[in-house]
């Protein structure tokens, strides 16, 4: 069965940093295809990022420059680096996974973290 | 980027009666390589994470009930609920998976009146 657990969320400054970490069993990060979705508080899913099993790279404009996706292959970890927040980054942020290298749907969800930016 | 639009915003249907929502791409979605339509479609419930439906436009993700069905013409996608159950109560959501950054629909809400 698959799994994957966000953490790392919580209430931070505008202008601070938080690193989301997302952990996966019985499927492997490396090998797949990784993204970052995030939904604000009463509103819709917006895409935030991805990490392909190629290591490329894409960013919503949104965080782009702001914003940093990578891997840990040996801890089979997601991770999602978000610097200069701003409250207009305040969501739950989910962690998803598709099947294959790049360019799939996603098939696997976690519960999601909350991220409040908040002075 | 892609944008991508639903409609209605919102729609209330009766018990086992059909349920349909719409999606536009503002531009193909269609990889001429494989043929395939890269749209997905997704269901939320209320206090949960999105639950994959649909992909390739009209592939149905195994254990999902066959009374979700995807369909397109163009860049035109539907999603029907052949028979509404009150399991249905949700948010759909569309999204291209074609060219980054990998947009979502606004989102439809489904209600039984």
């Amino acid at each position: 069965e698959v799994q994957l657990v966000e953490s790392g969320g919580g209430l931070v400054q505008p202008g601070g940093s938080l690193r989301l970490s997302c952990a996966a069993s019985g499927f492997t990060v490396s090998s797949n295809y990784m993204s970052w979705v995030r939904q604000a508080p009463g509103r819709g899913l917006e895409w935030v990022s991805v990490l392909y099993s190629t290591g490329t790279t894409y960013y919503a404009d949104s965080v782009k420059g702001r914003f940093v996706i990578s891997r840990d292959n040996s801890k089979n970890i997601l991770s999602l680096q978000m610097n200069i927040l701003r409250a207009e980054d305040t969501a739950v942020y989910y962690c998803a996974g598709g099947i294959g290298t790049a360019g799939t749907s996603l098939h696997y969800w976690g519960q999601g973290t909350l991220v409040t930016v908040s002075s | 980027d892609i944008v991508m639009t639903q409609s209605p915003d919102s729609l209330a249907v009766s018990l086992g009666e059909r349920a349909t929502i719409n999606c536009k791409s503002s531009q193909s979605v269609l990889y001429s390589s494989n043929n395939k339509n890269y749209l997905a479609w997704y269901q939320q419930k209320p206090g949960q994470p999105p639950k994959l439906l649909i992909y390739w436009a009209s592939t149905r993700e195994s254990g999902v009930p066959d009374r979700f069905s995807g369909s397109e013409s163009g860049t035109d996608f539907t999603l029907t609920i052949s028979s509404l159950q009150a399991e249905d109560v949700a948010v759909y959501y569309c999204q291209q998976y074609y060219s980054p950054p990998f947009t979502f629909g606004p989102g439809t809400k489904v209600d039984i009146k």
